[in-house]
């Protein structure tokens, strides 16, 4: 199993900025998925998660970023992003892609994507 | 929904148990046995510990156990290594609603 995050970088407070988890090594069609974030000096934080396309495709969002960050995945390319939008200096953090196992828990890790939000 | 309550230290000398806590509500781990926990070494990726409050993932010591009692959960650690240095999180993540960790425990050994 092998996540990679990708595009992470520096944003202004206000900016948008998507990042995308490429997914191998598992049934990506049946898998949900989660981001996790960790912001510097802070514990985990859930951000949210979207269930496969026959479970509905149903994503759940965090209370702090609901209604600007969303979630969004493409079966054909074993993709999943996070588009972040209005993002403030709260947000600043590595974020983690998870795939939900079969065990129901955060079972493989990618090695996480840095956002940095500071004008 | 608030975050699950962790110690934020818990420290043993090497061959000793500890226990971290994992502290709830009726609303999260009372209700759902869809607890579980992470290992986390600063600068990799988070590793899966303890699924569904008292399995184990194949590859992960026997000397790590989860239980759960009415809306705590708890993660012990018996014979404590230097490896086990880390921060450990546990996760109400379960079903439908909203998903949480708790504040995470930084574990020394002495």
């Amino acid at each position: 199993v092998q996540l990679v995050e990708s595009g992470g970088g520096l944003v202004k407070p206000g900016g948008s900025l998507r990042l995308s988890c490429a997914a191998s090594g598992f049934k990506f069609t049946d898998a949900w998925m989660s981001w996790v974030r960790q912001a510097p000096g802070k514990g985990l934080e859930w951000v949210g998660r979207i269930y496969s396309k026959g479970s509905g495709e149903t994503t759940e969002y965090t209370a702090s970023v609901k209604g600007r960050f969303s979630i969004s995945r493409d079966d054909s390319r074993n993709m999943i992003y996070l588009q972040m939008n209005s993002l403030n200096a709260e947000d600043t953090a590595v974020y983690f892609c998870t795939w939900v196992g079969s065990t129901m828990a955060l079972d493989y890790w990618g090695q996480g994507s840095l956002v940095t939000v500071s004008s | 929904q608030s975050a699950l309550t962790q110690p934020a230290s818990v420290s043993g000398s090497p061959g000793q148990s500890i226990t971290i806590s994992c502290t709830g509500t009726s609303s999260d781990i009372g209700t759902n046995d869809l607890i579980s926990w992470y290992q986390h070494h600063p600068g990799k990726a988070p590793k899966l510990m303890i699924f569904k409050v008292t399995n184990r993932p194949s590859g992960v010591s026997f000397r790590f156990s989860g239980s759960k009692s009415g809306n705590m959960a708890s993660l012990t650690i018996s014979g404590l290594q230097a490896e086990d240095e880390a921060d450990y999180y546990c996760c109400s993540c379960a079903g439908e609603s909203t998903w949480v960790f708790g504040g995470g425990t930084r574990v020394t050994v002495l």
